[in-house]
């Protein structure tokens, strides 16, 4: 299994101000992922975080927007830019241990935009 | 794109009683079918999986069925506790990928 430790667990942010929330396992894992999940809704997948180039975005999901870090196979951030009250979510890191096997998610950030 | 469809929405049941939740997959190559447990204000966290090549498997109080065919398949909690409420997704492995479809989640309300 994987232990994955994200942060800020929560924060209340000013509208057109960005969050960077930061995600750390503690094992080399070669595929992360950022997920949002709106209240009451299930998780939607943002973009896949790859270690040593861009990441991978999902349709209607863009890198300027979400701007993602991976300097390594330990960490990667995820920043929501120029927020508004839309923004306001859940954003959980996740990592999978390999093909065909259930995938470990972080504690969540809850984000607030005022 | 590819989607998985879950029902119901919300369920309640009594104490004892037990709880079937239902899942539709559109990807007909996945193959890996994960159910996670969130309770509030927490992480989701699995429960029970399955893969394709079985069409049932237990834990406990918990089983999951698979129907490739009809691209089905569902969560099943006897005995139901208080402590099982909370909310359920399903999820599909996208094909040759490492990414999750979640369906839209199944509030289980467990009476006492």
């Amino acid at each position: 299994s994987a232990v994955i430790s994200q942060k800020p667990s929560r924060d209340i942010c000013q509208r057109g101000t960005s969050l960077t929330i930061q995600c750390q396992v503690d094992s080399q894992v070669t595929m992360m992922f950022w997920y949002r999940q709106q209240p009451g809704q299930s998780l939607t997948l943002i973009a896949t975080a790859n270690q040593g180039s861009e990441a991978t975005y999902e349709s209607g999901f863009v890198i300027d927007k979400f701007p993602i870090s991976r300097p390594n196979l330990t960490f990667s951030t995820l920043t929501v830019s120029n927020m508004s009250p839309e923004d306001s979510s859940i954003y959980l890191c996740s990592v999978g241990a390999g093909m065909n096997t259930e995938a470990f998610f972080g504690q969540g950030t809850r984000l607030t935009v005022v | 794109g590819e989607n998985v469809e879950q029902h119901p929405s919300t369920l309640s049941v009594q104490e004892g009683d037990s709880a079937v939740i239902k899942c539709t997959y559109s990807d007909s190559a996945s193959n890996y079918f994960p159910w996670y447990k969130q309770e509030l204000g927490k992480r989701p966290q699995l429960i029970i999986d399955i893969r394709s090549n079985v069409g049932e498997k237990k834990d406990q109080r918990i089983a999951v069925t698979l129907n490739k065919t009809a691209k089905h398949f569902s969560l099943h909690i006897t005995e139901t506790q208080p402590e099982d409420s909370a909310v359920y997704f399903c999820a599909a492995l996208l094909s040759g990928t490492y990414k999750y479809i979640f369906g839209t989640g199944t509030r289980l309300k467990v009476l006492a």
